[in-house]
């Protein structure tokens, strides 16, 4: 069975600083995987997503994520974090087999002027 | 339409009461997701239409809760005999078919208060 764990609830950096969001997945074949941005009071928007190739994949608004297939990791990344940048950050994990497409728990993210 | 969209965007129900929730996917888009955020909590996947057929219901937190979809378009999420339990916001998702690589996009979400 698929599964995603973000560890961190809570991630708090400062303005300009580089920031990372931690995921790590599971699944039983080669995944697909995918990090997803919700700001308040709006919906789920899509960030960016790995298929295959570079492992370094590039998104939406400076957002990159590295995909590690011997740690199972797929960190998102930014190397200067902007205050419009906190939100809830989910990654998700889709098993190659299917659409079934698993969340994990969601960090939120806190960048201070 | 131009995104997908979900109706009612709120909705307040008493316990024991029947609910429809509704979602409009993106025109074209074949593969249709319903998942349950509650406060505070990550998304739970519920089901998933692949056209108008269900292979995957196993989300389904009980057998209160069903989803249909027909045309291959609107998908209607029924809960029966609604329980406090039951607030949250489901939210719907709509991807293209042709690859399974595709991300998905999110409507709005239905906010459901069970009092």
């Amino acid at each position: 069975a698929q599964s995603v764990a973000q560890p961190e609830d809570q991630v708090n950096v400062a303005e300009g600083n580089p920031l990372t969001v931690k995921c790590t997945y599971s699944v039983s074949g080669n995944p697909y995987l995918f990090w997803y941005v919700q700001y308040p009071n709006r919906g789920l928007q899509f960030l960016l997503k790995y298929i295959t190739g570079d492992n370094l994949v590039k998104g939406s608004y400076g957002f990159e994520a590295e995909f590690n297939k011997s740690q199972t990791s797929f960190h998102l990344k930014k190397p200067s974090a902007l205050v419009s940048d906190s939100a809830l950050y989910f990654c998700a994990v889709r098993d190659i087999g299917g659409f079934k497409t698993i969340f994990g728990a969601g960090t939120r993210l806190f960048v201070k002027a | 339409g131009a995104g997908v969209s979900q109706s009612p965007s709120n909705k307040v129900t008493e316990k024991g009461k029947d609910v429809e929730l509704r979602c409009d996917p993106i025109s074209g888009h074949t593969a249709l997701y319903w998942y349950r955020q509650s406060l505070g909590q990550g998304l739970e996947f519920l089901i998933y239409f692949q056209g108008n057929s269900a292979p995957d219901k196993s989300g389904l937190p009980s057998d209160r809760f069903s989803a249909e979809r027909t045309g291959g378009s609107v998908s209607t999420l029924t809960i029966q005999r609604t329980q406090q339990e039951d607030s949250a916001v489901y939210l719907c998702a709509s991807s293209l078919f042709t690859s399974m690589n595709t991300e998905a996009f999110f409507g709005q979400g239905t906010r459901l208060t069970v009092v």
